[in-house]
């Protein structure tokens, strides 16, 4: 079965600094996606951003940008320039690339609040 | 943009009542799921659904809980009888299938207070 652990119940940071939240995961799986989702205080699960286990590059998404260490099965989440509205619980999760029911598993959520 | 839209937004019961949560997921969505959320903690799967029939389901998905699609929009996830611990956010997501996209879509979720 596949874990992912985060670290970081919390964390805060100034606006306009950058962040990083950690996230680490057990699977031995060799194809599987990665994601970072956002839950603001309106509980609404948005997606921040994903990266394909199978793609070196890491992937970016404006000021959301990831570190994807396969080997070491870590995967973080960098926030450039915070914004207020970046305020909101962030999960980590993962999915097996196939043969399963493509469900995903979360992390317990890092709290991250920025600051004016 | 289409979107995953569950109703109702907030729902109160007693204690060992049954509830129906609906959720309309996106139209060309193959794979629908049920998640469950108890405040503060993290995101649960409960159970997933794919050609009319379910794929898998949590150990959490005991035989209190129920899914079907009678319709072919609606998704429905049921609760015969209630217990205090059922009490969580439940969020509905669809997903079009890893050939084509591998983003899963979340509806607003659904917030079941049982008392």
């Amino acid at each position: 079965a596949q874990t992912v652990t985060q670290s970081q119940p919390e964390m805060s940071v100034q606006e306009a600094e950058t962040v990083t939240l950690s996230c680490t995961y057990d699977t031995s799986e060799n194809n599987y996606y990665l994601f970072w989702y956002k839950q603001p205080p309106s509980r609404q699960m948005i997606l921040v951003i994903r990266q394909e286990a199978y793609k070196q590059q890491n992937a970016t998404e404006n000021r959301f940008s990831v570190n994807f260490q396969k080997a070491a099965k870590s995967f973080s989440l960098k926030i450039s320039d915070s914004q207020l509205g970046d305020t909101a619980m962030y999960f980590c999760a993962f999915m097996k690339q196939e043969g399963g029911s493509e469900k995903l598993v979360f992390g317990k959520g890092t709290k991250l609040t920025v600051n004016p | 943009e289409p979107e995953v839209t569950q109703t109702p937004s907030h729902q109160v019961t007693q204690m060992g009542q049954e509830v129906i949560l609906r959720c309309v997921p996106i139209s060309n969505h193959l794979y629908f799921y049920w998640y469950r959320q108890i405040l503060g903690q993290k995101v649960e799967f409960l159970v997933s659904f794919y050609n009319n029939e379910i794929s898998e389901k949590s150990e959490i998905f005991d035989d209190q809980f129920s899914v079907e699609r009678p319709d072919g929009s609606n998704f429905t996830l049921k609760i015969r009888s209630t217990k205090l611990e059922d009490s969580a956010m439940y969020f509905c997501a669809s997903l079009k299938g890893q050939k084509t996209s591998i983003e899963a879509f979340f509806g607003q979720g659904t917030r079941l207070t049982v008392v």
